[in-house]
C-alpha cells in the first residue's frame, strides 16, 4: 500500500526558503511509471500544481511557470523521498502543501499548512 | 503557460444530470491531456474521482463519469445526490506540466 508522509516546518519567514519533504512507502521514487508532485491550495481555495520529479532512464523535473524561478524538487533515492524547496517566499505562498503521485492521483501526503509570516 | 477554464458555478436538482467541462487555452482537449477530476468538500482535502480521462477509483460512485466532449474534458453526474454538492477541479497535462482549472462550485438544490 502506497503511503506518502510529509515533513517540514509550518512557519517560514518572508524572503526565506520553504522546505518540505515527502517520504514514500510502498513505491519507489525511481519508479518509471510515476511522477512525484507538489501542489498547494491557497486560503482563497484554488489548487495550484507546483512541479514534479520523475525517472525515465534519467531524472526529469517539470515546474509551473508561476514558480519556475524559485522552485527546486529533488529526489533522494537513498531515503526514497522527494523534497520541495521554494525560495524567496512571500505571504502569497501561504497555503496547504501536498505531495502526491500522479499515476492515478490516489496517493497524497497528509498536507502541511505553511504560513509565511515574520 | 496553459490556462484551464471551468464553469465557476453550476446548480442542479437532486436526481438530475449535470456536465462540468474543462477547456484548455491551447486548443481541443484530447486523451493526451490525461484529464483528471477532483472533488473537494468543505474542510476536506481534494480527492480524485476520475483519472486519465475516464478511469474511476474504487470509491468513485457509478453516477460519475469522465469523457471528452466537444473539445473539452467533461465530468458528468447522472442522478445527482445531495452529497455531491462540492467543489470540482479538473487537471490537465499540457506543455510540460500539469495545470488545474479554477474549479466549479456545484450546488444541489
Amino acid at each position: 500500500q502506497v503511503q506518502l508522509q510529509q515533513s517540514g516546518p509550518g512557519l517560514v519567514k518572508p524572503s526565506q526558503t520553504l522546505s518540505l519533504t515527502c517520504t514514500i512507502s510502498g513505491d519507489s521514487v525511481s519508479s518509471t511509471g510515476a511522477g512525484w508532485n507538489w501542489i498547494r491550495q491557497s486560503p482563497s481555495g484554488g489548487l495550484e500544481w507546483l512541479g514534479r520529479t520523475f525517472y525515465r532512464s534519467r531524472w526529469y523535473n517539470e515546474y509551473a511557470l508561476s514558480v519556475q524561478s524559485r522552485i527546486t524538487i529533488t529526489p533522494d533515492t537513498s531515503k526514497n523521498q522527494f523534497s520541495l524547496q521554494l525560495n524567496s517566499v512571500t505571504p502569497d505562498d501561504t497555503a496547504v502543501y501536498y505531495c502526491l503521485r500522479d499515476i492515478d492521483w490516489e496517493h497524497w501526503g497528509q498536507g502541511t499548512q505553511v504560513t509565511v509570516a515574520s | 503557460q496553459t490556462v484551464v477554464t471551468q464553469e465557476p458555478s453550476l446548480t442542479v436538482s437532486p436526481g438530475g444530470t449535470v456536465t462540468l467541462t474543462c477547456a484548455s487555452s491551447t486548443g481541443a482537449v484530447t486523451s493526451g491531456y490525461h484529464s483528471s477530476w477532483f472533488q473537494q468538500k468543505p474542510g476536506q482535502a481534494p480527492r480524485a474521482l476520475i483519472y486519465d480521462t475516464n478511469n474511476k477509483h474504487s470509491w468513485t460512485p457509478a453516477r460519475f463519469s469522465g469523457s471528452l466532449l466537444g473539445g473539452k474534458a467533461a465530468l458528468t453526474l447522472s442522478g445527482v445526490h445531495p452529497e455531491d454538492e462540492a467543489d470540482y477541479y479538473c487537471l490537465l497535462y499540457s506543455a510540460g506540466g500539469w495545470v488545474f482549472g479554477g474549479g466549479t462550485k456545484l450546488t444541489v438544490l
